[in-house]
């Protein structure tokens, strides 16, 4: 059964912290997308990887950064969190890119920053 | 720009009809796709369109027209756990996935 695992369902960070989300896939899948979702706004990319150590900026990098040292796992880096990153962050693998090929989701993780 | 439109919310009664309309503008395109999204919970596929017409699949079917930049999500037989908000998103030419803001569905008993 497919499997993408996030490491915290809720997280309470303070302003100014270091914050690490990660997420593991158990499918083998070379594309790996980090999203925030916000009321009223849709599934927004931040970042996404297509291989190891491969990194692509989605639509709002900006505070962000993102590390994929090996396939299962892609990490979601907020080097000095801020209260307007205060959102529910999702992880989402896929197979291949260029047909066909539907995301899988994690559970997702809701950050609040203080 | 990219755009795609949903409704915000819609309500519904248990065992009746639903339609959940989707426009798009967007550079290219490669597929629509409709998620199911629970509160709380991370969405789940439901459905992907690549060439106009419907596609059934037990009690949703999706549709898509490409000439009017359109498709719809139908839900038959409603139940409450049908409950969610339902995510429509575009692949563009650049296999990027657009997605809509998602459509809150009520149901009522």
């Amino acid at each position: 059964d497919v499997k993408v695992t996030q490491s915290s369902r809720y997280l309470v960070k303070r302003t100014g912290e270091k914050v690490f989300l990660e997420c593991v896939q158990d499918m083998d899948h070379e594309n790996m997308f980090w999203y925030r979702q916000d009321p009223g706004l849709g599934l927004r990319l931040i970042y996404f990887s297509y291989d190891v150590k491969m990194k692509e900026k989605g639509d709002i990098p900006e505070g962000y950064s993102v590390s994929r040292e090996k396939k299962e796992r892609f990490s979601l880096i907020l080097e000095s969190a801020s209260t307007n990153q205060t959102s529910m962050y999702l992880c989402a693998s896929t197979l291949k890119v260029g047909t066909f090929s539907e995301q899988y989701f994690g559970p997702g993780t809701r950050l609040t920053v203080t | 720009g990219q755009n795609i439109d949903q409704p915000t919310e819609m309500t519904a009664t248990e065992g009746a009809i639903v339609q959940i309309n989707c426009t798009y503008q967007t550079s290219g395109f490669n597929g629509l796709f409709w998620y199911q999204q629970h509160a709380g919970e991370a969405p789940t596929f439901l459905s992907y369109n690549v060439l106009d017409g419907l596609e059934e699949k037990g009690r949703f079917s999706s549709f898509l027209s490409r000439s009017k930049g359109y498709s719809y999500l139908l839900l038959k037989e409603l139940q409450m756990k049908d409950s969610a908000s339902y995510l429509c998103a575009v692949l563009d030419s650049n296999y990027q996935l657009i997605w809509g803001a998602g459509t809150k569905l009520i149901i009522k008993p």
